[in-house]
């Protein structure tokens, strides 16, 4: 059964100390794994999406990595607009394969 | 304008009643799902539909039914509603192919009394 755990469940930074978020999933073929962020209320808003292992994707002060077994985001100098919940998904390979979400990971950065 | 959009964004009703929730896309995508995110904001999914065909559809009570008029359109029909049943409905839509990335809506959030 594919799953997804993520870590820490919480956490909080302060503005400009940069941290890693984790996200380490099972699946049976990865076709994709899939990072998003929600904010309270909202729904969530997609972020990248990684193939294969030693893939890495940039935007702004976010980085994602891949390898076979998990996927880091790194926050660099975050700032108080980066607080937000982020999801990690996967989808394994297979004509309708569904995403499997991880908790997600609340992070608040304090000014 | 508005990508995934979804109405009612607040849905209160009573236990027994049956209820839907309207979901529309402009994105042109091919595939819309739904998920349900419980209290402990536990995104899971619910039905997916392809260019109008079901193809994936979880363990969730046959109380709750897909329909898709089109491409562009997946409502989600409930039939007697259960406390259980509330929570957070998100509607989602991509493309099948090599990039599957989902586009969200906003949400409705169901309360059962």
């Amino acid at each position: 059964e594919d799953q997804v755990t993520q870590s820490p469940e919480a956490l909080r930074l302060q503005e400009g100390e940069s941290s890693s978020l984790n996200c380490s999933y099972t699946v049976s073929g990865l076709r994709g794994l899939f990072w998003y962020r929600q904010d309270p209320g909202k729904g969530p808003e997609f972020l990248f999406t990684l193939y294969s292992a030693g893939e890495e994707k940039e935007k702004e002060r976010l980085k994602a990595t891949l390898t076979k077994k998990e996927s880091f985001l790194h926050i660099t100098a975050p700032k108080p607009e980066d607080s937000a919940t982020y999801l990690c998904a996967v989808q394994a390979r297979g004509y309708g394969q569904n995403f499997v979400f991880g908790p997600g990971t609340r992070l608040s950065v304090l000014p | 304008d508005t990508a995934v959009s979804q109405t009612p964004k607040y849905l209160v009703t009573q236990m027994g009643n049956d209820k839907s929730i309207k979901c529309e896309q402009n994105l042109g995508h091919d595939t819309m799902y739904w998920y349900k995110q419980d209290s402990k904001k536990f995104l899971k999914i619910m039905f997916s539909y392809n260019n109008k065909e079901l193809i994936i559809n979880e363990t969730v009570p046959n109380r709750f039914s897909p329909k898709s008029p089109d491409k562009a359109h997946l409502n989600l029909h409930i039939n007697s509603l259960e406390l259980g049943d509330s929570a957070v409905y998100f509607c989602a839509s991509s493309f099948t192919g090599q990039s599957y990335e989902q586009y969200f809506g906003p949400g409705t959030r169901l309360t059962v009394t």
